[in-house]
């Protein structure tokens, strides 16, 4: 079974510094992938960044980045220069195998607070 | 607006009604999946269509939850003799067939039961 974990409920952080959520998962599938997606107020959940667990290099997609740790089974969201339209939920999730194609299994999230 | 739509956006609802609510994925992706997420929590997996077909819905909460994908575009789920505990956000996602594709999801329907 698989099982995803978000530790900070919380954090803050001023505007223009990085910020580091934790993530860590567990699974017995040699292969997955691993997502990060934003919920803002409205109740969207935006699509930021994935990781696959054969992927050589970390994940980057503009101010996202993934500090992917495969042994300590661990894929932390690094976003740099935060702004205040970052203040959002932010939840990890990993692929999830169905019988044909797949879900995600979300974790609980960390809501972000971005101050000026 | 080309992405996942829902409607309605709000629901209230007394309990013992039955509700539905209405999903229109991206119009070139073939699959389709309904979450629930509850307050503090992520959303939770709860069924999957490829097309029209429903490939999973064991997760489905109880045989009160059913969902339908009739032609394969839009997609329905109905809730009957709803229960206090079904007050959640229910969210709609869509993606293409491919193992690393990720979803889009839409800005849900929350859902009050009184």
């Amino acid at each position: 079974a698989q099982k995803i974990t978000q530790t900070q409920p919380g954090m803050f952080v001023q505007e223009k510094e990085a910020v580091t959520l934790d993530c860590t998962y567990d699974t017995s599938d040699p292969s997955y992938g691993l997502f990060w997606y934003k919920q803002p107020s409205s109740g969207e959940m935006i699509f930021l960044i994935y990781q696959g667990s054969y992927d050589q290099q970390n994940a980057t997609e503009g101010r996202y980045s993934l500090n992917f740790q495969k042994a300590r089974k661990s894929a932390n969201l690094v976003i740099s220069a935060s702004q205040l339209g970052d203040s959002a939920m932010y939840f990890c999730a990993m692929r999830e195998p169905l019988r044909s194609g797949y879900a995600l299994n979300f974790g609980k999230g960390t809501s972000l607070l971005v101050t000026p | 607006d080309t992405g996942v739509s829902q409607d309605p956006r709000h629901k209230i609802t007394k309990r013992g009604q039955n509700v539905t609510f209405r999903c229109d994925p991206i119009s070139e992706h073939n699959r389709l999946y309904w979450y629930r997420q509850t307050l503090g929590q992520g959303p939770e997996f709860l069924t999957y269509f490829q097309n029209e077909a429903q490939l999973e819905k064991s997760r489905l909460l109880s045989d009160r939850f059913s969902a339908e994908r009739p032609k394969g575009s839009f997609s329905t789920l109905e809730i009957q003799r709803t229960e206090q505990g079904d007050s959640a956000m229910y969210l709609c996602a869509s993606s293409s067939t491919g193992l690393n594709t990720e979803a889009f999801f839409g800005q849900g329907t929350r859902l009050t039961v009184v």
